[in-house]
């Protein structure tokens, strides 16, 4: 299986807060971060986490870090229909290497 | 942050020939890396491509189907060899970026073999 593991799917309202759940498995993981694609685009960096933080707010964004548990979230308030894309948790390895989720698919709805 | 120019964003190849993607950044870098994003799937990383040495694969690629070449910091090649439609996918290059503190990616190449 995957070492980083997310749902696939979220479906909201538009105005409500999304929250998108990630777990990963290498605890010695130094960054962990969120990346949005939109269709037919690229990878585009939205946030990331040091492994020594709890918490990391960024304007609509909220990350959550429970190293314990190894579990990432990411919370976007007030989501908008642009916010509709496929949202990737990512942790980097040793090796400098990412590791990635399976994508969780946000799809805003009016 | 670093600006990565790569091209070509999309291609229609026939299937037993071979297609180059370049990955140009606007900044020296140690290690680029190259991903494959299948239809619906999630990014599998394919080599890291250092400068001065032969690129390493990860399990399942190998370099008679990926040939990498880094001839400087700023640049790399992805060629993928004799195309079958299951290479159908979308390549991105990727660098290690200390100014966001994260990883940037080319904007891709979205490549169909028939």
């Amino acid at each position: 299986g995957e070492d980083v593991e997310q749902s696939l799917f979220l479906s909201v309202r538009e105005g409500d807060s999304s929250v998108i759940n990630c777990t990963y498995t290498d605890s010695s993981s130094t960054y962990l971060y969120w990346y949005k694609q939109e269709p037919g685009a690229g990878l585009q960096l939205l946030t990331y986490i040091f492994s020594n933080m709890d918490m990391k707010q960024d304007q609509r964004l909220t990350v959550l870090l429970n190293k314990k548990d190894k579990h990432l979230s990411l919370r976007i308030a007030d989501t908008q229909t642009g916010d509709s894309a496929i949202y990737f948790c990512a942790e980097r390895r040793n090796d400098y290497k990412l590791s990635f989720g399976a994508g969780t698919t946000v799809t805003v709805r009016a | 942050s670093a600006v990565i120019s790569q091209k070509p964003s999309r291609d229609i190849c026939q299937r037993g020939t071979s297609l180059t993607i370049q990955c140009q950044v606007d900044s020296q870098v140690t290690m680029m890396f190259w991903y494959r994003q299948q239809p619906g799937q999630s990014l599998t990383l394919i080599a890291t491509a250092n400068q001065g040495s032969e690129a390493t694969y990860e399990s399942g690629f190998v370099i008679d189907k990926f040939p990498i070449s880094r001839p400087n910091l700023t640049f790399s090649t992805l060629t993928v060899s004799n195309m079958s439609p299951e290479d159908s996918s979308i390549y991105l290059c990727s660098v290690e970026d200390s100014g966001v503190r994260g990883y940037t990616f080319g904007s891709g190449t979205r490549l169909t073999v028939v």
